[in-house]
């Protein structure tokens, strides 16, 4: 079974900062991968799906990259909202699975 | 506006059974695939099911396969999930969520409900 890992665990930013998270699948899921972000008590938001691709309302900050097993979400200049958790989501092999979480915390 | 609204979470016996529901508003739920997502308390995200938008496929992850069954009914725009012999492991919120996929159940979640926390617990 597919193994999704996202590091680091833990990330200290300043606000203005830039924050860059990286998820590896164990295996190839050419660019079926999706980010969100879920902040304590809500529900988790999608940032970007197909590797890239930001969804509907979503910051231009927010940037994702890659293909096949390594892809990166980078935070070009951290805000005060943007201090959560964050997950990557690969849709590509059975079954659909999340990784184990980000979590960007203020410095 | 675009909602999701769960309910039917509760505190229920090892063993026992229970059905969630989500109420869908502000979108074309007939034509939309639908998915169950948990969270265990302080824990990750988990997919748990999905179901086309005609409710002709379903799909489990092999954990509650057996024991869950998700449906839905499109006169009411509401999504359901019958969740029976329930164990400890399955304390969790579960979330409904609108699911993007060109093949269900391979897609990305861009809808979600508030949650609704479902404890087993004796």
């Amino acid at each position: 079974e597919i193994v999704m890992t996202l590091s680091p665990a833990a990330l200290s930013v300043s606000p203005g900062e830039r924050a860059t998270l990286s998820c590896r699948a164990s295996q190839t899921i050419s660019n079926d991968l999706a980010w969100y972000q879920q902040k304590p008590g809500q529900a988790p938001r999608l940032l970007i799906y197909g590797a890239s691709t930001r969804a509907t309302g979503i910051p231009a900050r927010f940037s994702g990259s890659g293909s096949g097993t390594e892809f990166t979400l980078t935070i070009s200049s951290l805000q005060s909202e943007d201090f959560a958790v964050y997950y990557c989501q690969q849709y590509d092999k059975w079954p659909p699975l999340f990784g184990g979480g980000s979590r960007v915390e203020i410095k | 506006e675009v909602q999701l609204l769960e309910s039917g979470g509760d505190l229920v016996q090892p063993g026992g059974s229970l059905r969630l529901s989500c109420a869908a508003a502000g979108f074309t739920f007939t034509s939309s695939a639908m998915s169950w997502v948990r969270q265990a308390p302080g824990k990750g995200l988990e997919w748990v099911s999905s179901i086309t938008g005609s409710g002709d496929s379903t799909y489990y992850v092999d954990s509650v396969k057996g024991r869950f069954t998700i449906s839905r009914d499109n006169f009411v725009n509401t999504l359901y999930l019958q969740m029976n012999s329930l164990r400890a492991e399955d304390t969790a919120v579960y979330y409904c969520a609108r699911l993007v996929a060109s093949i269900v159940p391979y897609g990305a979640f861009d809808i979600w409900g508030r949650g609704a926390m479902v404890t087993v617990s004796s």
